[in-house]
């Protein structure tokens, strides 16, 4: 049984660069959520997808943040010209969708730092 | 907005000593409520939920009832270990069906052996 996955687990890079991130949920989940967790903090909703339909985003994404679930099966997250501001840990989670009980299941995430 | 409050920390507590940590919530309706734990390097990991009032989630040893005259959701304990020791964070997922989660700021338990 696999749980959700995320690559890389760290990533270094300049203020400037482009980043991308993947999440590969578990299997029959049709829920993806992104979220956003800095120091000392909860995680933070970025955007989910039903499927591969893109559902909601949080005004925490930016124009340079853009997030992908192609076929909907594994999510792509893209930061575009990454500031200081965006060093963070991202975290992917998965749900089976089913109502009030639906349980999100969490990735080990993706932490950034952005020299 | 909804939103959940946790008791800060850092919490130290010695090896075998009752543990409560503090969660109280803003929310309209009857939303679902969880709680999860992040040991060192990991990710969040489910500890226990409870989807309706009065409801008494349960796992590993931790308790948690859904209170809603009070709206709070406090995480028990009896006798904590060493390797209780970790972050946890407290969420609430609104009424209303497709909505991401809201979670507090965490609380950081040390259990000293």
């Amino acid at each position: 049984d696999t749980g959700v996955s995320q690559n890389p687990r760290h990533k270094i890079t300049k203020r400037g660069q482009n980043v991308t991130f993947r999440c590969d949920p578990i299997s029959e989940h049709n829920r993806l959520y992104w979220y956003r967790q800095t120091l000392g903090q909860g995680p933070e909703f970025l955007t989910y997808f039903q499927n591969e339909a893109q559902l909601e985003k949080s005004r925490l994404l930016s124009d340079r943040f853009s997030a992908e679930r192609p076929k909907g099966s594994f999510s792509t997250l893209e930061i575009q010209r990454t500031e200081q501001g965006d060093s963070a840990m991202y975290l992917c989670a998965s749900s089976l969708g089913s109502g009030l009980a639906d349980t999100q299941y969490f990735g080990p995430g993706t932490r950034l730092t952005v020299l | 907005g909804d939103s959940v409050t946790q008791m800060e920390g850092p919490v130290t507590l010695s090896e075998e000593a009752f543990l409560t940590i503090n969660c109280t919530y803003t929310a309209t309706g009857y939303p679902s409520l969880f709680w999860y734990v992040q040991y060192p390097g990991e990710g969040l990991q489910l500890l226990l939920k409870a989807t309706k009032a009065d409801d008494k989630g349960s796992n590993k040893g931790f308790e948690a009832t859904y209170r809603k005259e009070t709206t709070s959701f406090h995480l028990e304990k009896g006798s904590v270990q060493v390797s209780d020791s970790a972050v946890y964070f407290c969420a609430l997922k609104p009424a209303g069906g497709n909505t991401p989660l809201v979670f507090g700021k965490g609380t950081r338990l040390s259990v000293i052996a």
